[in-house]
């Protein structure tokens, strides 16, 4: 058991270049997020999906994609990388448990846009 | 608009030694309060998960409380090891998986 996975761990960018971050979770979990974590703030919902086939934007959406083909795979695209997108992204999923549902987050992507 | 707020920004104790770490929320509707460890180049891993109708839960060394009518959440850790050296993040949980993260505050546990 896995857990949350996240390719690649580092990666450089140039202006403009387009990228698909990758998350898989083998837990079977219908919810799936993307955030990013920038110094000094908390982290920021970018897309998330309650499950196959569907998504829906979060707090920051601008300049990000995001498909659900598959309980187990939601990748996050960057359409044309920028260098306000220099920042970590984290991937993280759960299943509802009772009132309260544990989030289980991936080790991040590290993001540089140069 | 949603916030959560934590104090202190960082805090440096002695391996050993306990300390508290607060936070305070405004999240509407609110469900629940969730307490996170973060450790430097990893992702946040859950302490504590807290509904409206606890007002403690412990987790080992670790122990949250929550006051739903102040809006106040504390952290205590207890007899603090090296391996408690991480961001402690404080996060308000709303309906429909909303989740609205505080900055955290860093410890630093040093022999």
């Amino acid at each position: 058991n896995a857990g949350v996975t996240q390719t690649p761990k580092f990666q450089v960018l140039k202006t403009g270049q387009s990228m698909t971050l990758q998350c898989a979770q083998d837990m079977n979990h219908e919810y799936m997020s993307w955030y990013r974590q920038d110094p000094g703030m908390g982290l920021r919902l970018i897309h998330y999906s309650v499950g196959a086939g569907i998504t829906d934007q979060g707090e920051v959406p601008n300049g990000y994609n995001v498909s659900r083909s598959t309980t187990e795979d939601f990748p996050l695209r960057l359409l044309s990388a920028a260098p306000s997108q220099t920042s970590v992204y984290f991937c993280a999923s759960s299943a509802r448990t009772s009132d309260a549902y544990e989030q289980f987050f991936g080790p991040g992507t590290r993001l540089t846009v140069l | 608009k949603n916030q959560v707020e934590q104090s202190p920004q960082s805090l440096i104790i002695l391996e050993g030694k306990n300390c508290t770490l607060q936070c305070n929320y405004t999240v509407s509707p609110f469900s629940n309060l969730r307490w996170y460890k973060q450790d430097t180049g990893r992702g946040p891993v859950s302490l504590t998960i807290m509904t409206f109708s606890e007002n403690t839960k412990s987790n080992g060394r670790y122990t949250a409380t929550l006051d739903a009518d102040t809006k106040q959440s504390s952290l205590h850790i207890t007899a603090s090891q090296l391996s408690d050296s991480a961001s402690y993040i404080c996060v308000g949980g709303g309906s429909n998986y909303k989740l609205t993260f505080g900055k955290g505050t860093l410890l630093t546990v040093n022999p």
